[in-house]
Order: structure tokens, then sequence, then C-alpha cells
């Protein structure tokens, strides 16, 4: 059993640079979620989901997209690559919006030069 | 004014030691308070949670709650060098987790 599955692991962009943080998880959850970590102020929500088909913004969405097409995959788009967005990401899911154990990733550790 | 507040540590205590760590927090909202635990390069992993005020034990770890004056607490006893971690507190607010900055633990032997 996977659990959540995030790749790549380490990525180094240039300002301007588009990419997509991919996320899987095989626990059929319904509610997946992005947060970036940053020195001194936690985990921030980005976008999340609670189900195929429905996402919705978090608590910094600029800057990224999210789609779900499956209940298995949530990927994290990057439109336009900032210095900002240096960040560690992670993935989080749960059986659904109202439950209280998240399971996350290992993180995506990202730099924006 | 950031919903829940915790002190970045780091905290340094000797193996078996009583650590506890402390989180303070805004939203009236919040029904259910978690502490996540986090080993250095790895994602969150939840250690407990408790729903509305009072004290929750397991094992080694107690939580606790007082709502009245939004105080989030976290007791490790006997702390082991496999304890040292960051500790998240957060509050969920209808699906919503608000989390803390976290507090590096670090137990030496």
């Amino acid at each position: 059993n996977a659990g959540v599955t995030q790749t790549p692991k380490f990525q180094v962009l240039k300002t301007g640079q588009s990419m997509t943080l991919q996320c899987a998880q095989d626990m059929n959850h319904e509610y997946m979620s992005w947060y970036r970590q940053d020195p001194g102020m936690g985990l921030r929500l980005i976008h999340y989901s609670v189900g195929a088909g429905i996402t919705d913004q978090g608590e910094v969405p600029n800057g990224y997209n999210v789609s779900r097409s499956t209940t298995e995959d949530f990927p994290l788009r990057l439109l336009s690559a900032a210095p900002s967005q240096t960040s560690v990401y992670f993935c989080a899911s749960r059986r659904d919006r109202g439950h209280t154990e998240a399971f996350f990733g290992q993180g995506t550790r990202l730099t924006v030069v | 004014q950031k919903e829940v507040e915790q002190d970045p540590g780091p905290l340094s205590v000797p193996e078996g030691a009583i650590v506890s760590l402390n989180c303070t927090y805004s939203n009236s909202a919040f029904q259910y308070f978690m502490w996540y635990r986090q080993y250095s390069r790895k994602g969150p992993e939840l250690l407990m949670y408790t729903y509305s005020s009072g004290n929750k034990e397991d094992g080694r770890f107690t939580a606790q709650v007082d709502k009245s004056s939004k105080y989030i607490s976290l007791f490790i006893r006997d702390s082991q060098p496999s304890d040292s971690a960051t500790y998240l507190c957060a509050g969920n607010s209808w699906g919503k987790f608000q989390f803390g900055a976290g507090t590096q633990v670090v137990v030496t032997p």
C-alpha cells in the first residue's frame, strides 16, 4: 500500500517556466489537497478537491492550477514559476472532508531561480 | 494574525524528560484539534486528535484542549531520541485545517 505518492522529490525551475507536480493516492480517498510549507509559516492550503471533478481554492491559490479527473490523481500546475514559489509542497489525502486524519506525501522541494 | 500560533523552538530536552508543547488559536469555529509529527524531510503524520475541550491520552502522549482560553497542549512523557521531530498543531473547522508553524523538538541521549 503506497499511500500518497508525490513526484518529483526535487526540482529546480527558472523564473517563468511551468511545471506540474504529480500526486497520486491509492486509498480511494475523496478529499485531496495541496499545501506549501515555508519556514515560520507552517502549512498553507493552496487548492483542494472534495471528489473527482470538484476543486476549490485554499488560502494561497495564486499562480497555481489544479484539476481532478480521477479519484486517484491530483496534479498541481505552476503556470509561470516565480522565486516566491520556492517552497516544499505537500500533497495530502483523507477519506472525506469530515475526516481528521490526513495522509501526506513525502513532499516536493521546489527551487525557482 | 495567524489563526494558530506556535513557538518554533527548538526545544531541547534530555532523554526521559517530559516534553511540553503549546499552541494558541483564534478561530472559535475549530471543532477538532490535532497534533501532527513531522520528521526531517518527511511529510507530517497524525499523532493525535481531540474533539472540543478536555484531555486525551495515547501511550506516552497526552493532548489537552482548553477552549475557554483557546490553548492546545501536547505532553510527551519519557521522551526518546526517536521523538526528535517537528510537532505541528492544527485546528479543523468544517473540514479546513489550519496549521501552526511547528515546534522543533530535540531529545538528546
